[in-house]
């Protein structure tokens, strides 16, 4: 397994203002996601963030909202900016890890953040 | 494109009783599958991963089976315990990149 850190763990901030979030794992990995949960729903990924390479966007998001820094094999990035009442969530990082034919996924804490 | 459902959304039963969630997803070319446990404004605890070549994967008292041709996963949980209340999420893989589709979620509640 993998174990995952976030910075900060919550935060309360104001319209139109930006939060960076951090995500920290214990071993290197090629691929790290990140989610959102807005509340009362599900996880919905924002993008994947590869190493050396500019991170990957689904439908609906967009790389001015959500820019995110991929620096090293253990670390990274996600900014909120520009932030609205809309983007209060929950925000988690993940990473897959191999082990033979098993692919498995681990998530971080989140980052509850609520937008004022 | 990928759907997932989970059914019931909320479940409550008495302390002992077996559980069993239901996970359901419209293309059934999968890679994986994977049941994950949420607590209350926490992030998800790993459960189990099934292979698409896998029919059923065991850990204490779980017990998740897939039917890949029907589109169908079960989660049982034996015994349950009040410390099993938590929200239970089904998530599927399409390839081995990674990206993984979620159910909305099964709130469920033991009582002691």
């Amino acid at each position: 397994s993998a174990v995952i850190s976030q910075k900060p763990s919550r935060d309360i901030c104001q319209r139109g203002t930006s939060l960076t979030i951090q995500c920290q794992v214990d071993s290197q990995v090629t691929m790290m996601f990140w989610y959102r949960q807005q509340p009362g729903q599900s996880l919905t990924l924002i993008a994947t963030a590869n190493q050396g390479s500019e991170a990957t966007y689904e439908s609906g998001f967009v790389i001015d909202k959500f820019p995110i820094s991929r620096p090293n094999l253990t670390f990274s990035t996600l900014t909120v900016s520009n932030m609205s009442p809309e983007d209060s969530s929950i925000y988690l990082c993940s990473v897959e890890l191999a082990s033979g034919s098993r692919d498995e996924q681990f998530f971080g804490p989140g980052t509850r953040l609520t937008v004022l | 494109k990928q759907e997932v459902t989970q059914i019931p959304a909320a479940l409550s039963v008495p302390e002992g009783e077996n559980l069993v969630l239901n996970c359901s997803f419209t293309d059934s070319a999968i890679y994986n599958l994977q049941w994950f446990r949420q607590d209350p404004g926490k992030g998800l605890t790993s459960l189990l991963l099934i292979q698409s070549s896998q029919r059923e994967q065991t850990s204490g008292r779980l017990n998740a089976s897939l039917d890949k041709s029907s589109g169908r996963s079960t989660l049982y949980i034996a015994a349950s315990q009040p410390g099993d209340s938590a929200t239970y999420l089904c998530a599927v893989s399409g390839d081995s990149w990674g990206k993984l589709q979620f159910g909305a979620g099964t709130q469920v509640v033991v009582t002691p």
